[in-house]
């Protein structure tokens, strides 16, 4: 099964206008994180932001912020205000469970592309 | 501070060649995950090194290994290459001191492997 399932392969969005991208997610553990990142088309993961399985507050980062359902496992990332430089491929990405397990698990990507 | 480097950038071989590619992590960092990026596969988790030792492994074949040295940069290793070992092969570093969930991991900008 699919640990993490980012359902949408392509997204468009209007410049200054918000958008949500979509992330769920599967584990049995009851501690684990999930990560977003963006990757340009130069190649570099770049963080954005962090939901921690104990965190009740949804996580925010400047225009991003994170929809964080634990019971529907999803983690959907919402972008505020869309810039151009945000067209770019975005990862949800999950650490799951106690020391020693440290490796990401990534979702197949959405590429988002902002238009003018 | 410096971010992750990672050389070479690019790197052409043929089959059957083998190649070594390096990351240097964050000043202060000791932990460096190596991922592959393949359109086919998505980002995978190869492996993680603490302290020169191996401390996660992802499921990938012996012709792929590792190593990290005592100032904590790492190299990783590709024997007998084969075409579907072409792929961005990132590298990412994070203190990795921690036991908790959240570990963020800063991605170098890759090395790009074509095989021929």
């Amino acid at each position: 099964a699919q640990k993490i399932t980012q359902t949408q392969p392509g997204m468009f969005v209007q410049e200054k206008e918000a958008v949500t991208l979509d992330c769920t997610y599967d584990t049995s553990d009851q501690s684990y994180g999930l990560f977003w990142y963006k990757q340009p088309s130069s190649g570099e993961m770049i963080f954005l932001i962090y939901q921690g399985s104990y965190d009740e507050q949804n996580a925010t980062e400047g225009r991003y912020s994170l929809n964080f359902q634990k019971a529907r496992k999803s983690a959907n990332l919402v972008i505020s205000a869309s810039q151009l430089g945000d067209s770019a491929m975005y990862f949800c990405a999950m650490r799951e469970g106690p020391a020693g397990r440290r490796a990401l698990t990534f979702g197949s990507g959405t590429r988002l592309q902002v238009q003018p | 501070k410096a971010g992750v480097t990672q050389t070479p950038r690019y790197l052409i071989k043929t089959r059957g060649q083998q190649v070594t590619l390096s990351c240097s992590p964050i000043s202060g960092h000791r932990s460096v995950s190596w991922y592959q990026q393949t359109p086919g596969q998505g980002l995978q988790f190869l492996f993680e090194y603490f302290s020169e030792t191996q401390r996660n492994k992802g499921n990938f074949p012996g012709r792929f290994s590792g190593r990290q040295f005592s100032n904590s940069r790492s190299e990783m290793n590709v024997s007998t290459l084969e075409l579907g070992d072409s792929a961005l092969y990132l590298c990412a570093s994070s203190p990795g001191q921690d036991l908790s969930s959240y570990n963020e991991q800063f991605f170098g900008p890759g090395t790009r492997l074509t095989v021929l």
